[in-house]
């Protein structure tokens, strides 16, 4: 498996603009973790899923943000409208409840509000 | 999920063993001590993680006091490539739960 892939790697978008990150979890995975990582706050947890539902968005910072995960291969965090106080990395994991123990992390999408 | 505390930062030189503490006095009986670490802009990684007996891997060591309130994360010959921020977790293993990052220890390993 090549891991959690998360897409794109990079965004910089301006102020005000609709902002979409991706993430494919690793196959067969029932859980998945959206987080924000700033230096101010360091890694936060925003949302997470289990078997594609969401179970707690208590992190969420505000009705700008919303997650969707349409199936266990697919989730989207979107961001509308950005703010520069969004800029951040956002990462996300899977793992699987009941087998393994560890969650996997993708590589991140490094987003920058200007 | 216990909250943990840990020193924010730790020098270790290169070769010798890094010892990284980690308290977590209102740990519950079922609550596992899980590490990470985070090597600069990527991902966290899982090390290790156990319950109440000590455990190794390739990787890291973890040693688990017996009233349960405090650990240390081992890595034996650090290198540089350990340089890292390394988390401490405490959390329900097998259960739909949050995995809470704290600010961790930021571990620089020096030549």
């Amino acid at each position: 498996d090549a891991g959690v892939i998360q897409s794109p790697r990079h965004e910089v978008t301006e102020m005000g603009q609709e902002v979409t990150l991706r993430c494919k979890p690793i196959s067969g995975h029932n859980s998945l973790f959206w987080y924000r990582q700033t230096m101010m706050r360091g890694l936060e947890l925003l949302i997470y899923f289990n078997n594609n539902v969401p179970i707690d968005d208590s992190g969420m910072p505000e009705d700008r943000f919303s997650a969707k995960m349409p199936n266990a291969s697919f989730s989207t965090l979107k961001i509308q409208p950005s703010e520069p106080r969004d800029s951040a990395v956002y990462f996300c994991a899977s793992i699987l409840f009941g087998r393994n123990t560890e969650a996997f992390f993708g590589q991140g999408t490094r987003l920058t509000v200007v | 999920d216990a909250k943990t505390t840990q020193p924010p930062s730790m020098d270790c030189a290169e070769g010798r063993a890094a010892n990284l503490p980690c308290n977590h006095s209102t740990i519950s009986g079922n609550e596992y001590v899980y590490w990470y670490r985070q090597i600069h802009s990527q991902g966290p990684q899982y090390i290790i993680h156990g319950l109440k007996n000590n455990e190794t891997n390739e990787m890291a060591s973890l040693i688990i006091t017996e009233d349960r309130k405090s650990s240390t994360l081992i890595l034996p010959h650090a290198t540089l490539r350990d340089t890292a921020v390394y988390y401490c977790i405490v959390r329900v293993l097998l259960n739909t739960d949050k995995l809470i990052f704290g600010t961790g220890t930021r571990l620089q390993v020096f030549p």
